[in-house]
C-alpha cells in the first residue's frame, strides 16, 4: 500500500502563511491531488484541488511538483478560525480498486 | 438545506447488536462514500459506490454492507457489532469521477 506522510501537527500565529506537506510516493498517474479541513464534530470540507504545477483558490494554494509524489498546502495568513485538522486525499496506483486514500491528517493550531 | 445528512447523529449500543446508520444526498452527485474515523482522528474509507459499481475496502469486515435503495441514499449495515467499531462514521458523496467529496456532519458510534 501508499505510505502517506503528514506532520502530525503544526503550530502557528495569526497572520503567517503555513505551508502543509503531503507525501504519496505511489499516486495513480491520472487522478487528482485534493484537500481537506475538518473542525471538531464536523465532516472534512474540500479546500482545494490540484493535478499538477499550481492551484490557488480564495482561501489557498496548492503546490504539485512534477512528479506528484508530494503536496503542498499553502494558507496565506491565516487567523484563529484556521485552526483546524488538514488531510490530503488521492488515490494510490497499487491499489486494485482504486480506493481513495487520505494522508494522516495534520492538526493546525493557530495561537494569536 | 443540508447537502449530505446522517442519521442518527449519536448512536450507542451493545455488543453483538445489529444497526444501520442512513445516509441521504441532495446535491444530485452519482457516488457516495462511507468513511470511519477513529480516535486517532484516521479517515478510512469503507465504500464508495455509484449506481454501477461498489467498491470495498478489502479491509472492512463482512459485518458491514451498505445499502442503496437510489441514487440519493447510501445506508451502512451492521451486524454483530463489537467494542473496535465505536468511531465516527461519515457519509459522503461526490460528483462522478471527482474527488470532491461534501461530507455529512458525521455519526458516532459506542459500542458498549
Amino acid at each position: 500500500l501508499a505510505k502517506t506522510t503528514q506532520p502530525i501537527s503544526m503550530d502557528s500565529y495569526e497572520g503567517q502563511e503555513v505551508n502543509i506537506t503531503c507525501s504519496h510516493n505511489n499516486i495513480a498517474t491520472n487522478d487528482y491531488i485534493t484537500w481537506y479541513q475538518q473542525f471538531p464534530s464536523q465532516g472534512p470540507r474540500f479546500i482545494i484541488q490540484g493535478y499538477k504545477t499550481k492551484v490557488t483558490n480564495e482561501v489557498a494554494s496548492l503546490f504539485i511538483p512534477a512528479d506528484r509524489k508530494s503536496s503542498t498546502l499553502s494558507l496565506p495568513r491565516v487567523s484563529l478560525s484556521d485552526t483546524a485538522v488538514y488531510y490530503c486525499l488521492f488515490r494510490p496506483m497499487d491499489t486494485g480498486r482504486r480506493a481513495l486514500t487520505f494522508g494522516s491528517g495534520t492538526r493546525l493550531q493557530v495561537q494569536p | 438545506d443540508t447537502a449530505v445528512s446522517q442519521t442518527p447523529k449519536y448512536l450507542v449500543t451493545q455488543m453483538g447488536n445489529d444497526k444501520s446508520i442512513k445516509c441521504e444526498q441532495n446535491l444530485g452527485h452519482d457516488t457516495m462514500y462511507w468513511y470511519k474515523q477513529d480516535s486517532k482522528k484516521f479517515l478510512k474509507i469503507m465504500f464508495s459506490y455509484n449506481n454501477k459499481e461498489l467498491i470495498i475496502n478489502e479491509t472492512v469486515p463482512n459485518r458491514f454492507s451498505p445499502k442503496s435503495p437510489d441514487k440519493a441514499h447510501l445506508n451502512l449495515h451492521i451486524n454483530s457489532l463489537e467494542l473496535g467499531d465505536s468511531a465516527v462514521y461519515f457519509c459522503a458523496s461526490s460528483p462522478i469521477a471527482k474527488n470532491i467529496q461534501y461530507f455529512g456532519a458525521g455519526t458516532r458510534l459506542s459500542v458498549l
